[in-house]
């Protein structure tokens, strides 16, 4: 199994860019999670989905994020327009069962807005 | 709302010595896991150990071992025989089984000294 995959690894763009993070679950996992890591606030959940379903969202920032999860392979999170203080690591994690409690990571994504 | 609090911003041991990682949390819930996730320099977040709440005995996995203190809500991590690999980044993690979400402590980042 390849793990929970993202991408890219790696993202430099200037302010005001459209940014978009992919994430790719473990094969067979129901629930997806987006974090986000900076050294401030720690790690934070953004949103989560079950079934491809959003759960809840009360951790998205503001109306500049969006998070979608067209099938069960694929989420993306992406930022409109993006903002200097938005530079963090974002981690996706999925989880096996509608509410279950180990969480695989992903190898996160290193945003860095100009 | 859930907060976990882990007191000790950094720590330091010797390798092949002992170290114990502290972690309290608040909730009200009675159906809730614990989690330890180690988090080395490549940003990976790699699960270490879990504990099930309603479980009185301590989880163990190899070197690493929880004291679960249910009624003091507390959840230390021990290391034993520290290894160089052992270095990272250290979190605790409260995992809600009514909301579904994994809450973090804010880290402690180990040294290993050879």
């Amino acid at each position: 199994d390849a793990g929970v995959i993202q991408s890219p690894r790696h993202e430099v763009t200037e302010m005001g860019q459209e940014v978009t993070l992919r994430c790719k679950p473990i094969s067979g996992h129901n629930s997806l999670f987006w974090y986000r890591q900076t050294m401030m606030r720690g790690l934070e959940l953004l949103i989560y989905f079950n079934n491809n379903v959003p759960i809840d969202d009360s951790g998205m920032p503001e109306d500049r994020f969006s998070a979608k999860m067209p099938n069960a392979s694929f989420s993306t999170l992406k930022i409109q327009p993006s903002e200097p203080r938005d530079s963090a690591v974002y981690f996706c994690a999925s989880t096996p069962t509608p509410l279950g409690s180990e969480q695989f990571f992903g190898p996160g994504t290193r945003l860095t807005v100009l | 709302a859930q907060t976990v609090t882990q007191s000790q911003p950094e720590m330091s041991v010797q390798e092949a010595e002992t170290v114990t990682l502290s972690c309290t949390y608040d909730t009200s819930e009675s159906d809730y896991y614990l989690f330890w996730y180690k988090q080395p320099p490549s940003r990976q977040m790699i699960l270490v150990i879990r504990q099930e709440a309603y479980k009185q005995q301590n989880a163990t996995e190899n070197r690493f071992s929880v004291n679960f203190q249910k009624a003091a809500k507390s959840f230390s991590l021990k290391i034993s025989d520290s290894q160089l690999g052992d270095a990272a980044m250290y979190f605790c993690a409260y995992y809600s089984g009514n909301t579904g979400k994994l809450i973090f402590g804010q880290g402690t980042t180990l040294q290993v000294k050879p």
